[in-house]
């Protein structure tokens, strides 16, 4: 299986500064039909997980322009500009090039400072 | 606006069958693009991908090597849903399960049904 790796695993972040979170997977995620299906979601606490960006940096419609992906390769980032109080979560990177065994990040948990 | 709503029972014994529905509104079980997934979340596994089912001019199913023994994903066009079968389950199947839908072309979860603890216990 594929093993996607975030870092940090916790991030306080002060309101209104910029987040960055990480997210390394072992095998290459370009899939043969040129696409790279790298998904990054938010888990706000009780809640089931939110889509914000697919294909590594396609953001899904509702979602606030300060989210933004970024990466290639094995090597991709979820970056937040300004973080917001309404932010706080757990934050996942997900791949589907190698489906149908789609794999997870352990998760990465966005507090306020 | 694509929309899965879940239900079944939340305490199954061990040994046990679990079983559990997701009902799809704003779009069919039998599209012939999108898929249909169960997804389970444990504090000590995080997310597993569990298994899905899709309609391309016949029924198709994949599913975790971890559950391949145990598990069937059943549709039902009648009712626009799918259901979840887990057999023999043990305490290590605890966790919250989650429908949901991989659009077309996506490789991807979207929407994610609401969620349902199932803990396994006598």
């Amino acid at each position: 299986d594929v093993v996607m790796t975030q870092s940090p695993l916790s991030l306080p972040v002060t309101l209104g500064q910029p987040a960055s979170i990480s997210c390394r997977s072992s095998q290459s995620l370009i899939h043969s039909d040129g696409n790279t299906y790298l998904t990054w979601f938010q888990q706000r606490p009780g809640q089931s997980p939110r889509r914000l960006i697919y294909k590594v940096s396609n953001r899904d419609s509702g979602v606030p322009d300060r989210f933004s992906g970024s990466g290639s390769g094995t090597d991709f980032t979820l970056t937040i500009s300004r973080v917001e109080a309404e932010d706080v979560g757990v934050y996942y990177c997900m791949q589907g090039t190698h489906w149908p065994m789609y794999t997870f990040g352990q998760g990465t948990k966005l507090e306020i400072k | 606006q694509v929309q899965l709503q879940q239900s079944g029972p939340g305490l199954v014994k061990p040994s046990q069958t679990l079983s559990l529905t997701c009902v799809i509104s704003g779009d069919t079980v039998s599209s012939n693009s999108a898929a249909w997934n169960w997804i389970r979340q444990s504090p000590s596994r995080g997310f597993e991908w569990l298994g899905r089912t899709y309609y391309r001019s016949t029924w198709n199913f994949d599913y975790a090597v971890s559950v391949k023994s145990r598990i069937t994903i059943v549709p039902d066009t009648s009712k626009n849903q799918f259901s979840l079968y887990l057999n023999s389950v043990t305490p290590e199947d605890t966790a919250v399960y989650y429908c949901a839908r991989d659009p077309p072309g996506d490789q991807t979860f979207y929407p994610w049904g609401p969620g349902t603890l199932v803990t396994v216990s006598s």
